[in-house]
């Protein structure tokens, strides 16, 4: 049973401009939201997050965005650069328990 | 410094035989992970260990054995492999398991099972 949903396996984006990365979840005992970027051949590493009391959380060009009552969240990369060219990943969780991941999204960043 | 490393890297095995993984962090964390990501890019939490101690352990076959011999090692035995087993498996670690910590993973280990 899939609690975390990315619908969108691949986006392809210009650089400069805004890539939006979409997520949804069921469990609504997540309290604890997180981005991991990948690149072949590497872990995920960490990216942004942002718990269940806010609604927007910013780092840099990276910006979280999460609406509760529809259960979905966003992230945001302004402006996308070729190096954000990776897959990511939505994860979310309720306290006291792992990770629940999404498929991934894979974002290419064209010049 | 790699801060979670795993060996070996890729791991290529007959269907039958008895492999392991192994597992150091050394960012002094108390909790750690094995998850597993499949043909289909899934990455599933299959166990996890807080102090040395199972804390999680999701629906695996009794064939995937953890062992954790200190807090900074998370090791991974696998009997009788199979060719589902076919995958790669990430190792991660946190400072706890509740609340909102961060994990950090291993580069993965890349098992295909022959």
């Amino acid at each position: 049973d899939q609690q975390v949903k990315q619908n969108s396996p691949s986006l392809s984006v210009q650089e400069g401009r805004i890539s939006i990365l979409n997520c949804d979840y069921t469990n609504s005992m997540f309290d604890y939201f997180l981005w991991y970027k990948k690149y072949p051949a590497e872990g995920p590493t960490f990216l942004i997050s942002i718990s269940s009391i806010k609604d927007k959380n910013e780092d840099g060009r990276f910006t979280v965005f999460l609406n509760k009552s529809a259960k979905h969240l966003s992230l945001h990369i302004v402006p996308s650069q070729p190096g954000d060219s990776a897959v990511y990943f939505c994860a979310a969780k309720n306290s006291g328990y792992a990770l629940n991941f999404g498929k991934g999204t894979s974002l290419l960043v064209t010049p | 410094d790699t801060a979670v490393s795993q060996t070996p890297k890729y791991l290529v095995t007959q269907m039958g035989n008895d492999k392991s993984i192994k597992c150091e962090q050394n960012l002094g964390h108390d909790t750690m992970y094995w998850y597993k990501q499949d043909s289909k890019k899934f990455l599933k939490i299959m166990f996890s260990y807080n102090n040395k101690e199972l804390i999680i352990n999701e629906t695996v076959p009794n064939r995937f054995s953890p062992k954790s011999p200190d807090k900074a090692h998370l090791n991974l035995h696998i009997n009788s492999l199979e060719l589902g087993d076919s995958a790669v498996y990430f190792c991660a670690s946190s400072h706890r398991l509740a609340g909102p910590e961060t994990q950090y993973f291993g580069p993965g280990t890349r098992l295909l099972v022959l």
